[in-house]
């Protein structure tokens, strides 16, 4: 049972533009959020995070939205630029044995960023 | 500061061999997370080390183990390999404390053939 879906498995968007990627999450019990950017090659690069208790944190060009009524995420990348063209991971956890690093991520979506 | 540190980053080996994974943390950072990438289950939650314990545990059988040691650089041991072991596992660290996101390193490429 995936409980993070990221519905979309690639984006394709022109360099300037908005790139949106969206996330769904089935747990309940999930209250901490996180991107993650990966490249071939590498390991996953952390962006930003959200915490349930607010609806929305911005980091730069990058901006995350929860809608916990909707057990939604999304993150917004404005402008996008051609280097932003990776693989984004959705992540999320609940608090256990005192920490939130049990992370269940996403399956992913391929954003392409075009010139 | 110098990233998370993975060795090594191929590996290929037989099956029912056993294999050690290295991971040394970020400078500071006190948990130590592994986790497990397959083409087929994305990314996947081994364990959790914080101060040399094992704070969170996920859904792998017992073959897959790991120990953090006192300046917390992290292990993990996979006994009797199956095919099905081949992935890519990434090691991460955070400063240990909610809400710190975690850094993870570039991954060890494990083939079982």
């Amino acid at each position: 049972d995936q409980q993070v879906k990221q519905n979309s498995p690639s984006l394709s968007v022109q360099e300037g533009r908005i790139s949106i990627l969206n996330c769904d999450y089935t747990n309940s019990m999930f209250d901490y959020f996180l991107w993650y950017k990966k490249y071939p090659a590498e390991g996953p690069t952390f962006l930003i995070s959200i915490s349930s208790i607010k609806d929305k944190n911005e980091d730069g060009r990058f901006t995350v939205f929860l809608n916990k009524s909707a057990k939604h995420l999304s993150l917004h990348i404005v402008p996008s630029q051609p280097g932003d063209s990776a693989v984004y991971f959705c992540a999320a956890s609940a608090k256990s044995g005192g920490s939130n690093y049990k992370l269940t991520f996403g399956k992913g979506t391929l954003l392409t960023v075009n010139p | 500061k110098a990233g998370v540190t993975q060795t090594p980053r191929y590996l290929i080996k037989t099956r029912g061999q056993q294999v050690t994974l290295s991971c040394s943390p970020i400078s500071g950072h006190r948990s130590v997370s592994w986790y497990q990438q397959t083409p087929g289950q994305g990314l996947q939650f081994l364990f959790e080390y914080f101060s040399e314990t094992q704070r969170n545990k996920g859904n792998f059988p017992g073959r897959f183990s790991g120990r953090q040691f006192s300046n917390s650089r992290s292990e993990m041991n996979v006994s009797t390999l199956e095919l099905g072991d081949s992935a890519l596992y990434l090691c991460a660290s955070s400063e240990g404390g909610l809400g710190s996101p975690l850094h993870f390193g570039n991954g060890t490429r494990l083939t079982v053939t």
